[in-house]
């Protein structure tokens, strides 16, 4: 099915660690997010992509990186892994806004990472 | 900057009951606004998005509409099943910027 998806599923790192949320899209959309989700904080924008090689910085991006490479791609790597990134992670995209064929976003399920 | 709210924050309600999720904005120069839906431990499902130019959106039980001037959307659900037991998320998008997501109204539906 096309749509966004997004691996691993659950994820349980030490502290100091490193590990890249991995997230594809088949539906040739430009624009990709990354953004957390906290018990009642609703979504936080960490990192969003308009194309394939251009990534801007969002709401809340220290302790992490990104990259597009390509346009189906787009990976969110954490660094020195801290208790305060336990959080629920979700990979989303879109095409232009104003454009035939914007729907908004899509998401995918998600990944719950928890640091010990 | 665009702050998004959602009153309530968790909602209870008989299946049966006809009712209505608030969504408030602080930027009224909204490009569009969209509703999703999120089942526990699931990702976010979207419903309908309303762009600038429209007063309301249908899919079936589900009625959104939008009022620019005062700042707010209202998702309302028609005959509520429990089957509708989901947190429910809006979502504001100023052009040349990103979604402001709201925190989201928890509904259960009681059998």
């Amino acid at each position: 099915n096309a749509g966004v998806t997004q691996t691993p599923k659950f994820r349980i790192l030490k502290i100091g660690q490193s590990m890249t949320l991995q997230c594809t899209q088949d539906m040739n959309h430009n624009y990709m997010y990354w953004y957390r989700q906290d018990p009642g904080m609703g979504l936080k924008l960490i990192y969003y992509s308009v194309g394939a090689g251009i990534t801007d910085k969002g709401e809340v991006p220290n302790g992490y990186n990104v990259s597009r490479s390509t346009t189906e791609d787009f990976p969110l790597r954490l660094e020195l892994a801290a208790p305060s990134q336990t959080s629920v992670y979700f990979c989303a995209s879109s095409t232009t806004a104003g454009t035939e064929a914007y729907y908004g976003y899509t998401f995918g399920s998600g990944t719950r990472l928890t640091v010990v | 900057k665009q702050e998004v709210t959602q009153i309530p924050a968790a909602l209870s309600v008989p299946e049966g009951e006809n009712l209505v999720l608030n969504c408030s904005f602080t930027d009224s120069a909204i490009y569009n606004l969209q509703w999703f839906r999120q089942d526990p431990g699931k990702g976010l499902t979207s419903l309908l998005l309303i762009q600038s130019s429209q007063r309301e959106q249908t899919s079936g039980r589900l009625n959104a509409s939008l009022d620019k001037s005062s700042g707010r959307s209202t998702l309302y659900i028609a005959a509520s099943q429990p089957g509708d037991s989901a947190t429910y998320l809006c979502a504001a998008y100023n052009y040349g910027q990103n979604f402001v997501f709201g925190p989201g109204t928890r509904l259960s539906v009681l059998p």
